[in-house]
């Protein structure tokens, strides 16, 4: 089945450690995103790929950084810089122009 | 004023009535729209979306644009208690060619 696979579900960080969320997608979408989603809020943009080999900033990127080495795939790492990283992370693709899909998201939390 | 702004609810309608989700936006220029419906603790999931003034429909599903008074409304007939979510409504940026995201509307369908 075509999709988006965001792994793990649930994750934990302890202080000053950075985690790395998964996101791969076989859709053949050029396009993906990341969000981060606060109880009773919208998503927030964190960071976007339209190619491989290239990212951009969106809203809210401090304390966390992207790769996208192949087209299938985006991970996000959440940097000990980022100080209130408990949310929920949405992995999103896209053809061009199109409407985004999401992944089943992760939950990150502190210990 | 938020980029894109919905009413948090919750909005409670009984079962089989029609309910009615309303969106404003602020970028005059924005040319697509869309409407995900998020259950508790899943990711989003699109289920209308709309290029053009007026009225687009699936199902029991109405997506209504109106570009002069920039709004974009959802109407779902005959509600039924899995219409029981959060609706959030998206907008592309006309500058960036982001998606904007309200904070969603909460959706209760009483039986």
């Amino acid at each position: 089945d075509g999709g988006i696979t965001q792994s793990p579900k649930y994750l934990f960080r302890k202080e000053g450690q950075n985690v790395t969320l998964s996101c791969e997608q076989n859709l053949n979408h050029d396009a993906m995103y990341w969000y981060r989603q606060d109880p009773g809020q919208g998503l927030r943009l964190i960071y976007y790929s339209q190619i491989v080999n290239d990212f951009q900033k969106g809203d809210i990127a401090e304390g966390y950084s992207v790769s996208r080495e192949k087209k299938e795939s985006f991970p996000l790492t959440v940097t000990s810089a980022q100080k209130n990283p408990t949310a929920f992370y949405l992995c999103a693709s896209s053809i061009r122009g199109k409407p985004q899909h999401f992944g089943d998201g992760t939950r990150l939390s502190i210990l | 004023q938020k980029e894109v702004e919905q009413n948090s609810g919750p909005l409670s309608v009984p079962e089989g009535a029609i309910a009615s989700l309303n969106c404003t936006y602020s970028d005059r220029g924005s040319q697509s729209f869309f409407w995900y419906r998020q259950y508790s603790g899943k990711s989003p999931e699109l289920i209308m979306f709309i290029y053009s003034n007026g009225d687009k429909e699936d199902g029991r599903f109405t997506a209504q644009l109106n570009k002069a008074s920039q709004y974009v409304s959802l109407l779902i007939r005959d509600s039924q208690p899995s219409d029981s979510a959060t609706y959030l409504c998206a907008v592309v940026s006309s500058n960036t060619g982001k998606l904007i995201f309200g904070q969603g509307t909460t959706l209760q369908v009483k039986p």
